[in-house]
């Protein structure tokens, strides 16, 4: 069964330095992987997705994620905060299934807060 | 495109009550999924589709639920009866799953409130 993994619950950090948001994913095959984000009261957002080739993929507002098969991870980063960063992230995996139409699954979700 | 549409926005009755949730998915995608986000659990899958078929319900909670799509462009999540531990968020997401465009995009939620 796939399944996803964020060890933390929230992740602070300054404005202006690196941040990393952490994911692990466990599922059979190759899959496809997202990163997410939810503001208060709004549906998730998509930023990124991993299908495959270049390990480092970009996505939307500077972030980015490296995808490492042997570790299983699929871990955010951006390599400066924003204030505005602050908010929910969710990291996903989808089995490729038939077709691309197999499960999507969200990890529980990471709140990250940019402090001034 | 008006993107994935919900309704309501909000939905607040008394337990016992049935409730009906419905979603339009983006024209032209042809997985749909159902949500649902609380804090306790988080956002768990409760069914999906492709191409209008119900692939997987494993995650819808009772048989008090029950989730429909009579056609591409309309899907219905049903709860008969309601009960306060429903309370919580429920979003649809749809995805196209052609030319590796294969990301979900979600509707803005429908916030359940069961008194």
């Amino acid at each position: 069964a796939q399944s996803v993994a964020q060890p933390e619950d929230q992740v602070n950090v300054a404005e202006g330095n690196p941040l990393t948001v952490k994911c692990t994913y466990s599922v059979s095959g190759n899959p496809y992987l997202f990163w997410y984000v939810q503001y208060p009261n709004r549906g998730l957002q998509f930023l990124l997705k991993y299908i495959t080739g270049d390990n480092l993929v970009k996505g939307s507002y500077g972030f980015e994620a490296e995808f490492n098969k042997s570790q299983t991870s699929f871990h955010l980063k951006k390599p400066s905060a924003l204030v505005s960063d602050s908010a929910l992230y969710f990291c996903a995996v989808r089995d490729r299934g038939s077709g691309n139409t197999g499960k999507l699954i969200f990890g529980q979700g990471t709140t990250l807060q940019v402090k001034p | 495109d008006a993107g994935v549409i919900q309704s309501p926005r909000h939905e607040v009755t008394e337990m016992g009550q049935e409730v009906t949730l419905r979603c339009k998915p983006i024209s032209g995608h042809n997985s749909l999924f159902w949500y649902r986000q609380t804090m306790m659990r988080g956002l768990e899958l409760l069914i999906y589709f492709n191409n209008n078929v119900p692939i997987d319900d494993s995650g819808m909670p009772e048989d008090r639920f029950s989730a429909k799509m009579p056609n591409a462009s309309f899907s219905t999540l049903k709860i008969q009866p309601s009960e306060p531990r429903d309370s919580a968020v429920y979003f649809c997401a749809s995805s196209r799953n052609r030319d590796l465009v294969i990301e979900a995009f979600f509707g803005q939620g429908t916030r359940l409130t069961v008194v």
